[in-house]
């Protein structure tokens, strides 16, 4: 079955950093979204990616999707303490789940 | 707008019983799954509905039953709990397959 993996596990960044995390797919998705959960929370959608070599931007946050349309990243610039939490990548493919990365969990020193 | 209501939010079962999961939502979504996260594995889907009448297994089934007599409503029955089913249950919904998923607050379950 179709296996996302994400990496890193964990990051811990000072204040004003960049970070990137990264998500891999086993097989070829037909879109990838990624969540942010803060500690005690629920998953928050971010952002969706559809097309191959996509870039899309939210603010600090950048998106891409890869030409394969197997892997994406989340890049980060300039972290702030409101970026605290959990990021998840999760790739949907012709069998209609969406199956969940496990997570790189993000601290910040201030 | 409720958006995606779950309950309990937390409980705890001895080995061997069973209980329900509720998970409702108000925006008439056709897709609703149940996902468990434990730590360092992220979420994992249990069972997944396309719509009223029809459901499907997901990557960790087992021990777990679904219905979908409804559009708003997806509840998640544990048959006979084991500890290994003590997990952050999470219900969530969206519109078609390829839009955002809601997700509900959460119930926290732990079976000792």
């Amino acid at each position: 079955g179709q296996q996302v993996m994400q990496i890193p596990q964990y990051q811990h960044v000072q204040e004003g950093e960049d970070f990137t995390t990264y998500c891999n797919s086993s097989t070829t998705l037909s879109n990838i979204q990624w969540y942010k959960q803060r500690p005690g929370g629920h998953p928050v959608f971010l952002i969706q990616l559809v097309k191959s070599g996509e870039v899309k931007k939210q603010k600090r946050l950048t998106f891409q999707f890869g030409e394969a349309k197997k892997n994406s990243s989340l890049h980060i610039t300039a972290t702030q303490t409101t970026d605290v939490g959990t990021y998840f990548c999760a790739g949907r493919s012709n069998d209609y789940k969406l199956s969940f990365g496990a997570g790189t969990t993000v601290t910040v020193r201030a | 707008n409720a958006g995606v209501t779950q309950t309990p939010k937390f409980q705890v079962l001895k080995t061997g019983q069973s209980m329900t999961l509720q998970c409702a939502q108000d925006m008439n979504h056709e897709y609703m799954s149940w996902y468990r996260q434990d730590p360092g594995m992220g979420l994992r889907l249990i069972h997944y509905s396309v719509g009223a009448g029809i459901t499907d297994q997901g990557e960790v089934p087992n021990g777990y039953n679904v219905s979908r007599s409804t559009t708003e409503d997806f509840p998640l029955r544990l048959l006979s709990a084991a500890p290994s089913q003590t997990s952050v249950y999470f219900c969530a919904s969206s519109d078609s397959l390829n839009t955002e998923a809601f997700f509900g607050q959460g119930t926290r379950l732990t079976v000792v």
